[in-house]
């Protein structure tokens, strides 16, 4: 199983709102991803965990909250979002220590978030 | 980390081989070059990685020069299904590291 999942796939949130979104990988990877892509653009590298632990966050806002509660799975809490804030959120993950010649990041599908 | 400068487009034909360099001039000894792909609405995919000289995959093909301030990304034969945002990261390989800082990237598209 090569796949990251992420869910939802669409989120549509009012600025009051907290919601979350969910990543997941069964691929035994101990590194994992949040990126933000807005339209048009590069993906933004945001948060980085390694072994469950944060190891790099980008000054990202307070209002953006990970969580990796285990190995397999990572959250983004969100709360009191601005519009700007929308976008497509990426996750990905990788190994920490590459079995091959390179070290590749699988990413998911992606969550489209709309902040109205 | 490095800084990645690469062509914001390219328009090619159908079959032929398309090469998209990116320039890389601040690169660290022990940064790796990687190349993804980007379909609309869709996550990253890896394409190939190389640290120096030629590496070649099922796709596509890496060429880095000895001094390691460019790389060309090379796909043989292209098809429409191959118009797509192509992305070049420089940066740390070792102890599970992987780059991780996107270039602008190059906006591929393959014409009938």
């Amino acid at each position: 199983d090569t796949e990251v999942t992420q869910t939802p796939k669409h989120l549509v949130m009012g600025m009051t709102n907290k919601k979350s979104l969910k990543c997941e990988q069964h691929m035994g990877h101990r590194a994992m991803y949040w990126y933000k892509q807005k339209a048009k653009k590069p993906p933004e590298l945001m948060f980085v965990y390694s072994y469950e632990k944060l190891s790099i966050n980008e000054s990202v806002p307070s209002r953006f909250s990970p969580e990796c509660p285990n190995s397999s799975l990572l959250n983004l809490h969100l709360h009191a979002l601005q519009p700007e804030d929308s976008a497509l959120y990426l996750c990905a993950s990788s190994q920490t220590i590459p079995e091959s010649s390179y070290n590749e990041q699988f990413f998911g599908p992606g969550t489209r978030l709309t902040v109205l | 980390l490095a800084k990645t400068t690469q062509p914001i487009s390219m328009d090619s034909y159908e079959g032929q081989e398309v090469n998209i360099t990116c320039s890389h001039n601040n690169i660290a000894t022990n940064d790796y070059i990687t190349w993804y792909q980007q379909f609309p609405s869709q996550g990253p995919r890896f394409i190939i990685q190389g640290y120096k000289t030629k590496v070649t995959n099922e796709v596509a093909s890496l060429f880095i020069p000895a001094d390691r301030k460019s790389s060309t990304l090379s796909l043989p034969r292209v098809s429409l299904s191959d118009t797509a945002v192509y992305y070049c990261l420089v940066g740390p390989f070792q102890q599970g590291n992987t780059p991780l800082v996107f270039g602008k990237g190059t906006r591929l598209s393959v014409i009938a």
